[in-house]
């Protein structure tokens, strides 16, 4: 079945207390994305990956790392979480072609406190 | 640049009413258009898309929609709303299949009354 996997679902962290959240696609999709959606925001672009070693920042990167080793895996990193990255948080994988469409995670909640 | 106009952050209709969710764009090219929705506690699921072929475009759940260039829309509907239609949606847009990112609107909540 294809899909794209996220760990933790749910996450509630102190400030300044490194975390990674894990993304993992099983579709061989070279173009992966990370999305936090707001209320009222809808959802917005934090980082992309064009293929493996290939990244770069979408709207909203301030805070945010992520890596791209391995082309399954897109993990997001957050060095020193604040409250203000308190989101939801969606990866994404995408399909190329004339047929392609983004393939989303079930989301990661995040509170950082 | 492209982006995404959702008129109507909460839409209400009743059970076997029209749904009719409005989306705007904006690119300088061609776009390709997407609408996803997102029911609670889930994550994005596809519901249509225009890739430069038929203007009406037919999705999941009886949904579509037709990308009108001259109005710069891609508006959603549905001919009966049904309870299970409550969710948010969202339209978005690119401009190139596959490796270019999608610019989401902001959403609209979709709530049907019984």
């Amino acid at each position: 079945e294809a899909q794209v996997t996220q760990n933790p679902r749910y996450l509630i962290t102190v400030t300044g207390k490194k975390l990674t959240v894990t993304c993992s696609q099983n579709m061989n999709h070279e173009y992966m994305s990370w999305y936090r959606q707001d209320p009222g925001l809808g959802l917005r672009q934090i980082y992309y990956s064009m293929n493996v070693e290939v990244t770069d920042k979408g709207d909203v990167p301030e805070g945010y790392k992520v890596s791209r080793k391995e082309k399954r895996n897109f993990p997001l990193i957050l060095e020193s979480p604040s409250p203000n990255q308190t989101s939801l948080y969606f990866c994404a994988s995408t399909s190329a072609g004339v047929e392609s469409a983004q393939y989303f995670g079930p989301g990661t909640r995040l509170t950082v406190t | 640049a492209q982006s995404v106009t959702q008129l109507g952050s909460h839409v209400s209709v009743s059970e076997g009413a029209l749904v009719l969710l409005r989306c705007n764009y904006s690119s300088s090219v061609p776009p390709y258009l997407f609408w996803y929705v997102q029911y609670p506690n889930q994550g994005l699921q596809l519901l249509l898309k225009y890739t430069s072929a038929a203007t009406l475009v037919k999705g999941i759940n009886g949904f579509e929609a037709e990308f009108k260039k001259s109005e710069t829309s891609f508006h959603l509907t549905k001919p009966s709303a049904h309870m299970s239609d409550a969710a948010e949606y969202f339209c978005a847009v690119t401009y190139f299949s596959g490796n270019t990112p999608l610019v989401f609107g902001k959403g609209t909540r979709l709530s049907v009354i019984a």
